[in-house]
Parts: structure tokens; sequence; C-alpha cells
């Protein structure tokens, strides 16, 4: 399944570090999501963005910042994280269309290590 | 927050044994959805249910949303090692964006051979 990309499949950073992930969907959707999925947690929606908006930030710390320049692309820039942000981190698609609860599409997901 | 509970959180079956996983709300919803991971995997869609009391059938896997759309089951008949991993069920926030998802804690599937 090459329809969601995410690039890298791994990163250790430490703490200091300032680093991005990227995620480019080929499937022509215009809603694109990050997850974070940490060991024996729900997978958790940190960001919504829908035809380029960010419509939905489920309380994330700052330190996560999303952009989303077009539909096909959404990066999740990192700065200053912390141990415990060390988890997959996935990017999904949907068509985007309003008021359906769409199938999504994910990536392979970052799994990352902060040190 | 809202919440959807799934059980049991792992359950280890011989092959050729019965599965079933449970998701419950505490909310009547709109419909549900149902995702497979795989170990090491990404969340792969598997069907979903729009439906009071609908039943789906895909191949071994049976999906059930109740009469009161606020649970679902999924059930596998004779799994197989193919069947391995985590099924989340996901079901559409209450509030905020109509495409916002809040998936279930999942429940891990380990089928011994």
């Amino acid at each position: 399944e090459t329809g969601v990309t995410q690039t890298p499949r791994h990163l250790v950073m430490g703490m200091t570090n300032k680093k991005s992930l990227k995620c480019e969907q080929h499937l022509g959707h215009n809603a694109m999501y990050w997850y974070k999925q940490s060991a024996k947690k729900p997978l958790e929606l940190m960001f919504v963005y829908n035809f380029k908006e960010q419509t939905e930030n489920n309380s994330v710390p700052s330190r996560f910042s999303p952009e989303c320049p077009n539909s096909s692309h959404l990066f999740l820039h990192l700065h200053t994280l912390q141990p415990e942000d060390s988890a997959l981190y996935l990017c999904a698609s949907s068509q985007g269309l309003a008021g359906r609860q769409e199938t999504q599409y994910f990536g392979p997901g970052t799994r990352l290590l902060v040190l | 927050g809202q919440q959807v509970m799934q059980i049991p959180q792992y359950q280890h079956v011989q092959e050729g044994e019965d599965f079933t996983t449970y998701c419950n709300s505490s909310t009547t919803l709109s419909n549900i959805q149902w995702y497979k991971q795989r170990p090491g995997g990404h969340p792969v869609f598997l069907i979903q249910l729009v439906k009071s009391g609908e039943v789906k059938k895909q191949k071994r896997l049976t999906f059930q949303f109740g009469e009161a759309k606020k649970n679902s089951s999924l059930h596998i008949t004779a799994t197989q090692t193919t069947d391995v991993g985590t099924y989340f069920c996901a079901v559409r926030s209450r509030g905020g964006a109509t495409n916002k998802l809040i998936f279930g804690t999942g429940t891990l599937l380990a089928v011994q051979p």
C-alpha cells in the first residue's frame, strides 16, 4: 500500500533537536490527520486539516507544530521534545467530505525515540 | 471526554478457535468503523456499520452493530495466524469536525499455531 507515505520511518532525537516528520498522500484526499500511538494507550488524534486549514488541535503541546502546505502534504515539526513524546506517529488521510464519518487511510508511521 | 472502551484488552487463542471483541460507548453512535493493525504495521480499515442491528460479514469476520447503536462486536470464526493483530473500533466524535474519529482502546489478538 503506497497511498500514504511517511518519512522518516524511524527517528532518534535529543531533547534539544529540531526535526520534521513528513507525510504525503497520493489518493486525492482533502483531509489529513496526525495521530500519536504510545504503548498501552489508545490511538490519540493530534491534528486535523481539511482543505489545508487546521480544523482540530486536540490540546497538543506547542512543541509539536503542524504544517499543511497543500492537500497532499502534511508536516509535523518537532522542537524540544520530552522522552514521553517517544511513540509511533501516524499520518492518515480521507476524502474530506462534510458530514460523513469517512474511511481513514493510514501511512506506515514514524517511530520516534526521544533521548 | 468521550471514551470508547473495548474488551478484552488482550486475547490468546489456539488456531481454529473463535474470537470476539466488543466495543462499548456511553453515547448513541451514528455509525462505527473497525480497523486492524498488524504487529509493526498501521491501522487498516475493515468495515463501517451504520444501521441499528446491522450485521456484516467478511469471510470469517462478522461485524454487528447493537440495536441501541451504543455497542458493536467483531467475531472471527476459526482463527488463523494471519488474524494476529490489534482490532480497533472507531466512532465519530461528538462535536468538533465531523471527520474527527475517536478510537477504542483496542483488542490485541494472539493466535497460537
